[in-house]
């Protein structure tokens, strides 16, 4: 595609359930990133992959929170036992970078916004 | 702990007239300093760009002036539109690759 595609762009689940939020990037891009963007606030780094791995995962808030990248493309960032201050702006970005030296332009998608009720 | 602090938080300038944004930073290690404009219901998109190596960088009506010695960077918006009426986010990354951010200024140019 064009651009970053994130999947659903809306979705609202009831405390407690299981989502899964999925990220297209650009085709070619290696490097993708997750952030989370509350209401009046900047984003958060969440986790970043490089190819299939995740290379920085320490902005994931705790172990409910997970992402994967199996084929170093699509990933899908899964929460489990959702809680209502789960609920924000999930951002995707990629990247055509593939070295550490130089930072890139990251390209966003649109975002799912996640309502935990 | 902010590590990139923005302001101001919002900012009302007339159509035609010059917006500007400033953003200080804590960590020595960024080395890339990025600001991204955001449309509701938008993501993020990269306005321009600077590296440490330069002070100033111009791309049309957007300059950012950067001073490393005092840990600060700023974007002006020269001859603001009222389709530049967003909000503006500067962000720092190190060789790390993860973009810290500033909390944001809304922008509002009126016509």
């Amino acid at each position: 595609g064009a651009g970053v595609s994130q999947t659903p762009s809306n979705k609202v689940t009831e405390k407690g359930k299981y989502v899964e939020l999925r990220c297209d990037p650009i085709s070619g891009h290696t490097a993708l990133y997750w952030y989370r963007q509350s209401l009046g606030q900047g984003p958060e780094f969440l986790i970043y992959f490089q190819g299939t791995g995740a290379a920085d995962d320490s902005g994931l808030p705790n172990d409910r929170f997970f992402a994967v990248r199996p084929e170093g493309s699509v990933s899908t960032l899964k929460i489990q036992r959702t809680e209502r201050g789960d609920s924000a702006v999930y951002l995707c970005a990629s990247s055509s970078s593939n070295t550490r030296e130089r930072n890139t332009e990251a390209f966003f998608g649109q975002g799912t916004r996640l309502t935990v009720v | 702990q902010q590590q990139v602090k923005q302001s101001p938080q919002s900012l009302i300038v007339q159509k035609g007239g010059i917006s500007i944004i400033n953003c200080a930073y804590e960590n020595t290690a960024f080395d890339y300093f990025p600001w991204y404009q955001q449309f509701p219901g938008k993501g993020p998109a990269l306005l321009i760009a600077i590296r440490p190596d330069v002070s100033e960088k111009k791309e049309g009506r957007f300059t950012i002036s950067f001073n490393k010695s005092a840990k600060q960077f700023s974007l002006h918006i020269m001859d603001s539109q009222p389709g530049d009426s967003a909000t503006y986010f500067c962000a720092a990354a190190g060789n790390n690759r993860k973009l810290i951010w500033g909390l944001g200024t809304s922008l509002a140019v009126n016509p």
